[in-house]
């Protein structure tokens, strides 16, 4: 049972380039959610999904896309990177119905740009 | 949008010393979470809250939601060190998006 999995781990990108973050989960979660943590912060939404098809953006959705055609997947794409974009990435999941809400988490993408 | 204050933004204490932190907001929530994040990881869920007034306990920890739905409190008792990371307060937005505090961090020296 493999839970969460994001990938690469790690990844340096140069200024304007692109690169999609991988996250699958194996647990038949309806909701999936995209973070970014910088240094010494707290976990900012950027996207999430309540189900195939369905996307919305979160706090900070300027200068990402996702989409969301199955359920196990929910990929992040940078289409232009930049250096305001280093951060570690994290995806979630969430099967919320009934009375257990937690979320399990990936073990993150270090993403810098320079 | 709704914001959530988490306080302290960090703790130094001494190794069975009781810790306390807090978190509040600006509108009325419908659950609270409490997740503690270790280097390298990804947060792990601790304790879940789903009723105004609710008392939880997991161990050394204990956490309330606040009668007015607008606040949390998290509590560790007889710290340990392993108890060392960062802890934060979550609520579901509408059911929906999950947004988080800007953390506690955490450290105790043996």
């Amino acid at each position: 049972n493999a839970g969460v999995t994001q990938t690469p781990k790690f990844r340096i990108l140069k200024i304007g380039q692109s690169m999609t973050l991988q996250c699958a989960q194996d647990m038949n979660h309806n909701y999936m959610y995209w973070y970014r943590q910088d240094p010494g912060m707290g976990l900012k939404l950027i996207y999430y999904s309540v189900g195939a098809g369905i996307t919305d953006k979160g706090e900070v959705p300027n200068g990402y896309n996702v989409s969301r055609s199955t359920t196990e997947d929910f990929p992040l794409r940078l289409e232009l990177a930049a250096p305001s974009q280093t951060s570690v990435y994290f995806c979630a999941s969430i099967h919320p119905q009934g009375p257990n809400t937690e979320a399990f988490f990936g073990q993150g993408t270090r993403l810098t740009v320079v | 949008g709704q914001q959530l204050n988490q306080s302290p933004q960090s703790m130094f204490i001494q190794e069975g010393e009781d810790v306390s932190m807090n978190c509040t907001s600006s509108s009325i929530f419908n659950t609270w979470l409490w997740y503690k994040q270790e280097p390298g990881e990804g947060p792990v869920l601790l304790i879940a809250l789903y009723k105004a007034g609710e008392l939880t306990s997991n161990g050394r920890l204990t956490a309330q939601f606040g009668i007015t739905r607008k606040d949390s409190f998290l509590n560790i008792s007889a710290s340990i060190p392993s108890d060392v990371g960062i802890y934060f307060c979550a609520e579901r937005y509408n059911n929906n998006d999950m947004r988080f505090g800007a953390g506690t961090r955490l450290t105790v020296k043996p």
